[in-house]
């Protein structure tokens, strides 16, 4: 079952505004991961956070996370139209087989230039 | 670096046709590998854990010997889709994954099956 939950599931800006998407999940994790779709391609890996960190930078992208809350946020800063994709989170759970991630259902962002 | 490529990125075929997917790490030994399987505009379903050297460890629903895996090597595995049939049409992502803590998954690019 998808452990993940993001939410919006879509939104829609204009170049040049933020973009924060938000994920929720239900069980203890080792890290939590951002990845990027872009229409009929394969997912191309953003950010790990592990479970000890709370935020992580990577150029434009922001990621926070909260295990009291289980829950994450990715903050895309000034929105450039290439930003256009499905964002996943995806959780590596405590005690799961290795590697194993758990998808959420994403977030389509479009960014209107 | 941690390139993986998938091939072929597009196929359609006659039903009860046996289709294969190759999935190769080019630049770093993955001594995993998984396979997904993606309706549009869905998420990820895993089908099944791919170990280098071992049998393959498949979620529950998915047939083992309807999606049969194999992974020779550190840098290849393989799903036939034996006797495809339309509903088996689908996008079908791998990943592979080095060995150690805290390692993302690296994707190939999928490949879009389409059954006739």
């Amino acid at each position: 079952s998808q452990q993940g939950e993001e939410d919006p599931q879509a939104l829609s800006i204009q170049e040049g505004e933020n973009a924060t998407m938000n994920c929720s999940y239900k069980t203890s994790i080792n890290n939590l991961q951002w990845y990027r779709q872009n229409s009929g391609r394969g997912l191309v890996h953003l950010i790990l956070i592990r479970s000890n960190e709370r935020e992580k930078h990577s150029g434009r992208l922001r990621v926070t996370l909260d295990t009291s809350k289980k829950s994450s946020s990715l903050l895309i800063t000034a929105s450039r139209a290439a930003d256009t994709a499905s964002y996943f989170c995806a959780t590596d759970a405590t005690g799961g087989s290795n590697y194993k991630l758990t998808f959420g259902k994403g977030t389509l962002l479009t960014v209107n230039p | 670096g941690a390139v993986v490529s998938q091939h072929p990125s597009w196929v359609i075929c006659k039903s009860g046709t046996s289709v294969k997917i190759e999935c190769r790490s080019l630049d770093f030994q993955a001594t995993t590998m998984f396979w997904y399987r993606q309706f549009p505009k869905q998420s990820l379903m895993l089908m099944a854990t791919s170990n280098e050297g071992s049998k393959a460890t498949y979620e529950q629903g998915v047939e083992k010997d309807k999606f049969l895996i194999n992974h020779a090597s550190l840098t290849l595995s393989t799903l036939t889709v034996t006797s495809a049939h339309p509903e088996d049409s689908s996008f079908y992502i791998c990943s592979g994954v080095r060995q150690g803590a805290n390692q993302p998954q690296h994707f190939g690019d999928g490949t879009r099956l389409s059954i006739l």
